[in-house]
């Protein structure tokens, strides 16, 4: 049974850096073809892709957030780690981790997301 | 970026009825196409991925079709549950991207 959950600060003020820990089980993260992503959603609106990192160390981030978003992964503790730079509050989302298929077939298993709000 | 486009937005239907949305990528995504079901306060859930493959424990009232640029997402003989918003995202490259949601509600 693969599971994932978030982990990290609920509250950030604006141009800290936030830092969420993805704790995963099921899966490993040195299987050919798997990944896991980032992907969030501001309250009331789509969800937007941010990252995802391969088994192999490829990393993709989303262009227009590629100078802010670091993704690292610790395969032998099976978690993968988000660093996001100079927060605004337009950042306020729920981030959710996710389980990429092999092949890029889809995100087959989520957490159940981590509310990050940015105030002051 | 591959941009998505769904339609409509937002649709009314009854219990029993047969509803079709659309996804339309802004270039060739192959059949790396998924969808995901959304209902409030919870995680998207995966329910077709590579176009028309159902995700395990999926019913087969959902279908989903097409390659290259336009896909559909059928539901047919919908359930009380399926009310809720339906995304679509490519895979084929990334950012994979994401359309903006359709919101399927009850009439």
């Amino acid at each position: 049974q693969i599971t994932l959950k978030e982990s990290g600060p609920t509250l950030v003020q604006p141009t800290q850096t936030l830092t969420l820990t993805c704790t995963f089980s099921g899966f490993s993260l040195t299987t050919t073809g798997v990944g896991v992503g980032w992907i969030r959603q501001p309250p009331g609106k789509a969800l937007e892709w941010l990252t995802v990192i391969y088994w192999d160390d490829d990393k993709r981030y989303s262009p227009s957030l590629k100078s802010r978003l670091t993704i690292t992964k610790d395969t032998s503790k099976n978690q993968v780690v988000l660093t996001v730079t100079n927060m605004e509050p337009v950042d306020t989302a729920t981030y959710y981790c996710t389980h990429l298929h092999y092949d890029n077939r889809g995100y087959s298993y989520w957490g159940q997301g981590t509310l990050v709000t940015v105030s002051s | 970026d591959i941009q998505m486009t769904q339609s409509p937005s937002s649709l009314s239907a009854s219990v029993g009825d047969t509803v079709t949305i659309t996804c339309r990528a802004s270039q060739s995504v192959s059949s790396l196409l998924n969808w995901y079901q959304q209902k409030p306060g919870t995680a998207p859930k995966l329910l077709i991925y590579a176009a028309s493959s159902f995700q395990s424990g999926v019913p087969s009232r959902f279908r989903g079709s097409g390659s290259g640029t336009g896909f559909t997402l059928t539901i047919s003989s919908l359930q009380p549950e399926d009310f809720a918003t339906y995304y679509c995202q490519q895979s084929y490259t990334t950012p994979h991207t994401f359309g903006q949601g359709t919101k399927l509600e009850i009439k």
